[in-house]
């Protein structure tokens, strides 16, 4: 059973037209990631929650947001999509940051901007 | 910027071969992790090891840690077609504003049958 659920698995946006991702985990895990992820690249950190502690990268762009209504569902909101924010988007969850803390992702969720 | 480097970038092997992967970090860690990723697919969690380890098996996966180097390596003994994706390590840090998971640049690893 999936743990980690990311919808939609594919999602087409308009130039400039907000959109918004979901994930949703059944772990009750505190800590919740949202990366970025172009073609050939490595997943690039946008975000991370510690229970309700935001975390923003420091590159972050503004254009970049995201919410935690509680500890199951996290939502990243692209408020004007440009065409390079054409990616793949991955959510991950981990109970803590600890030692023996490993992350458990979602399938990830493909952003085209036409 | 946070992120590791690993080497090579790409990796080319015929079927049975070993196949070894080098990351290297900046920051102490708590943990580092190795993750596979096929095409367009998400990435799926292999192995764990501690800082406080150096070396660790799981299958035909051997991983060591060398924290004096801020390095890590990853060997797939005895590879296969279906071997054949992206491989990532991922450090999680120690401090405060470094305690989240940063992935590594990544290695391609194509294995010819």
């Amino acid at each position: 059973d999936a743990m980690v659920i990311q919808n939609p698995r594919y999602q087409v946006t308009q130039f400039g037209k907000p959109v918004t991702l979901s994930c949703s985990q059944t772990l009750n895990h505190n800590v919740m990631y949202w990366y970025q992820q172009k073609s050939s690249q490595a997943p690039k950190l946008l975000f991370h929650y510690y229970d309700k502690d935001f975390n923003n990268e420091a590159d972050t762009p503004d254009n970049f947001q995201s919410r935690r209504p509680n500890t199951s569902f996290c939502f990243l909101d692209i408020r004007s999509p440009g065409l390079g924010d054409a990616a793949m988007y991955l959510c991950a969850t981990s109970r803590e940051t600890g030692e023996n803390t490993e992350a458990f992702f979602g399938q990830g969720t493909r952003l085209t901007v036409v | 910027s946070q992120q590791g480097e690993e080497d090579p970038q790409a990796l080319s092997i015929q079927e049975g071969e070993n196949a070894t992967m080098n990351c290297s970090y900046k920051t102490s860690i708590n943990n580092l992790q190795w993750y596979r990723q096929n095409s367009g697919r998400g990435l799926v969690h292999l192995i764990l090891i501690r800082s406080n380890e150096r070396e660790k098996h799981s299958g035909r996966l051997r991983v060591t840690l060398d924290t004096s180097k801020k390095s890590s390596s990853l060997l797939i003994t005895a590879s296969r077609a279906a071997d054949t994706a992206s491989y990532f390590c991922a450090t999680l840090g120690l401090s405060y504003n470094t305690d989240k998971l940063i992935f590594g640049t990544g290695t391609r690893l194509q294995v010819f049958p």
